[in-house]
């Protein structure tokens, strides 16, 4: 069984504050994707990193896969209120089921 | 308008009641997955369909039914509905052309069951 595993659970920073968000596992993946969820609405997807060792950028949000494809990082640079919400890891699991295996999300308060 | 629609939104039902979720898309995706998150638990897998004819169990599916009645139709039943199953509910699409299946999530359902 595939597992991700995701640090901390929860995080509560003040507006500006840099942080950090973690995916793990014992396992390779052939890619991770990143999700955000706000609340009363479905998850969406932000990133997907494919190569080890690859880093994408989208605005203040750097993701990094890391280089044995087990584990991605999620860094915030100045955290907005809007940033607040339910981040979530996710892969392919492997076998040919063609479906998706979710981290338990971390759960990020930015506070004004 | 959105891609994953989900009908209803919100729905409070009692033990022992039929219940159906609905989900259309127009996306053109040919998978679609109906997931259950509880809090703490993460998404989990109920049910997934590759086409109106393959229909596929998840990790929890005991309980449940669904049916895909259409390419863009994937609807999600509880014949006999447990406190147990109060939860969020969504649907998600993904396209069987990509490498990586990324999921697109419906706004989901909000499931009590008094």
């Amino acid at each position: 069984t595939q597992l991700l595993e995701q640090s901390p659970q929860f995080l509560s920073i003040q507006e500006g504050e840099n942080l950090t968000v973690y995916c793990n596992s014992s396992s390779v993946f052939s890619s991770l994707q990143w999700y955000r969820q706000e609340p009363g609405e479905g998850p969406v997807l932000l990133v997907t990193v494919v190569t080890g060792g690859e880093v994408k950028k989208l605005k203040r949000l750097t993701f990094q896969f890391g280089d044995a494809r087990k584990d991605s990082s999620l860094h915030i640079t100045a955290a907005q209120p809007g940033d607040t919400g339910l981040y979530l890891c996710a892969g392919p699991v492997s076998g040919g089921y063609q479906k998706v295996t979710f981290g338990t999300g971390t759960k990020l308060q930015v506070i004004p | 308008d959105a891609d994953v629609t989900q009908t209803p939104r919100n729905r409070i039902t009692k033990t022992g009641k039929r219940i159906m979720l609905e989900c259309s898309q127009t996306k053109g995706h040919d998978r679609m997955y109906w997931y259950r998150q509880d809090p703490g638990l993460g998404l989990q897998l109920i049910y997934y369909s590759f086409d109106v004819k393959d229909i596929n169990k998840g990790e929890i599916s005991d309980g449940y039914s669904v049916s895909r009645q259409a390419q863009a139709k994937f609807s999600l039943s509880l014949e006999s509905a447990i406190p147990n199953q109060t939860a969020l509910y969504f649907c998600a699409t993904s396209d069987s052309s990509g490498t990586h299946r990324e999921q697109f999530f419906g706004p989901g359902t909000r499931l009590t069951v008094l």
